[in-house]
């Protein structure tokens, strides 16, 4: 059991320009959640997988962001056209089971968008 | 809806010093309780938590009991360490029929331990 990893860790990108986050869950956790954390806040949701479906998504996951979890295994969020209050800490965290068993989190992915 | 309400930080403690960090909480259903922990350039990790009425979370020193009469998770501590200084976030998921567990953050609470 290596944890959750995440790549990048850090990304600095041009506003408009696209991103594409990975996520590799710890090995056979069918749940999948990715969250999104701004400087002194609480990390908030915004969307969720149960194997390679996408059963929701948060509001704050407007058109230009895209979530895929192909095969069930690692998942990846692109943002597209990035604008600057996309800056933040995108967090994954993986789970196993159908009840409320402890969410593991990653080490996140920090993007600045200039 | 759901919702979760920390105690404003930063707090400030001398080692030893006995910790209390407020936190509770709005929720449909029944939830379940945690308490996250972020140290200085790392993940959130799991510090403990607890699944119903009454029950009592705890590990290293840390401890917090559901209270659902007063819809409170309190973390307590009682001699904190300046190895504790991190920042603290309370949190619920809510596991019904339709739900997907999702976890519901407060804005955290940063604890700053001086020896």
């Amino acid at each position: 059991d290596t944890g959750v990893s995440q790549n990048p860790r850090h990304k600095i990108t041009k506003r408009g320009q696209n991103v594409t986050f990975r996520c590799d869950p710890i090995s056979e956790h069918n749940r999948l959640y990715w969250y999104r954390q701004t400087l002194g806040q609480g990390p908030e949701f915004l969307t969720y997988f149960q194997n390679e479906a996408q059963l929701e998504k948060s509001r704050l996951l407007s058109d230009r962001f895209s979530a895929e979890r192909p095969k069930g295994s690692f998942s990846t969020l692109e943002i597209q056209r990035t604008e600057q209050g996309d800056s933040a800490m995108y967090l994954c965290a993986s789970t196993a089971g159908t009840g409320q068993e402890t969410q593991y989190f990653g080490p996140g992915t920090r993007l600045l968008v200039l | 809806g759901n919702s979760v309400t920390q105690m404003e930080g930063p707090v400030t403690l001398s080692e030893e010093a006995f910790l209390t960090i407020n936190c509770t909480y709005t929720a449909t259903g029944y939830p379940s309780l945690f308490w996250y922990v972020q140290y200085p350039g790392e993940g959130l990790q799991l510090l403990l938590k607890a699944t119903k009425a009454d029950d009592k979370g705890s590990n290293k020193g840390f401890e917090a009991t559901y209270r659902k009469e007063t819809t409170s998770f309190h973390l307590e501590k009682g001699s904190v360490q300046v190895s504790d200084s991190a920042v603290y976030f309370c949190a619920l998921s809510v596991w019904l029929s339709g739900n997907t567990g999702k976890l519901i953050f407060g804005q955290g609470t940063t604890l700053q331990v001086k020896p």
